[in-house]
């Protein structure tokens, strides 16, 4: 069965220095991955999404992540944060077939000191 | 704009109370979802659809109805059967097109049951 772990429930970070999310999956083949953030009381917004190919994808608001075939991860990074990144990060693996579903993983909460 | 349109944002219910949750999509999305979200749970599937007049079961069904009579609606009822309704409801829909299974999210309805 599929299924996603985000071993930090909670992460704090000064402004301005680098960020790193982890995220590992467990899928029978190359998965599709997706990181969304989540703010206080709002919906999911995709932050990126990796298919196939270049194995270090760009996603929106400076963020990038890295999917490592050889350790099932898939870890958002970010190398200056911002005060306005301070949300909740979800990482999911999504289905290759029509009809089958994402799997979420629990989420990694993100505090940033001013 | 396309997107997907969740009402009310905040909803107050009694206990024994059946109360139902809006969510609209003109995204032209085929498949729809309900989820539901508590503190450091994730997101769980509550119920979903792949096309008009049929849906299946998530992982946490009970206590929940929901019907598909058009494409772009998803309602979802939440019955006085649910033990514990009190959580942040979110809707998402995922279109047939390639990337067909990046999900796309509403910005959420608030229960509680007072």
């Amino acid at each position: 069965a599929q299924s996603v772990t985000q071993p930090d429930i909670h992460i704090t970070v000064s402004e301005g220095a680098s960020l790193e999310l982890r995220c590992n999956y467990s899928y029978g083949a190359t998965p599709y991955l997706f990181w969304y953030v989540q703010s206080p009381g709002q919906g999911l917004q995709l932050l990126l999404k990796y298919f196939s190919g270049d194995t270090l994808v760009q996603g929106i608001k400076g963020f990038e992540a890295e999917f490592k075939r050889s350790q099932s991860s898939f870890n958002l990074r970010k190398p200056s944060v911002h005060w306005s990144d301070a949300a909740e990060y979800f990482c999911a693996v999504g289905a290759r077939n029509y009809g089958q579903n994402f799997v979420f993983g629990p989420g990694t909460r993100l505090s940033v000191l001013p | 704009d396309g997107g997907i349109t969740q009402s009310p944002k905040y909803l107050f219910r009694k206990e024994g109370q059946n109360v139902t949750l809006s969510c609209e999509q003109n995204l032209n999305h085929d498949a729809m979802y309900w989820y539901r979200q508590d503190p450091g749970q994730g997101l769980r599937l509550i119920y979903y659809s792949q096309i008009v007049n049929d849906f299946q079961k998530g992982d946490i069904a009970e206590g929940y109805s929901v019907s598909r009579e058009k494409k772009e609606s998803f309602p979802l009822t939440v019955t006085s059967a649910q033990k514990n309704p009190t959580a942040f409801y979110l809707c998402a829909s995922t279109g047939r097109g390639a990337p067909y299974n990046e999900q796309f999210f509403g910005p959420g309805t608030r229960l509680t049951v007072l």
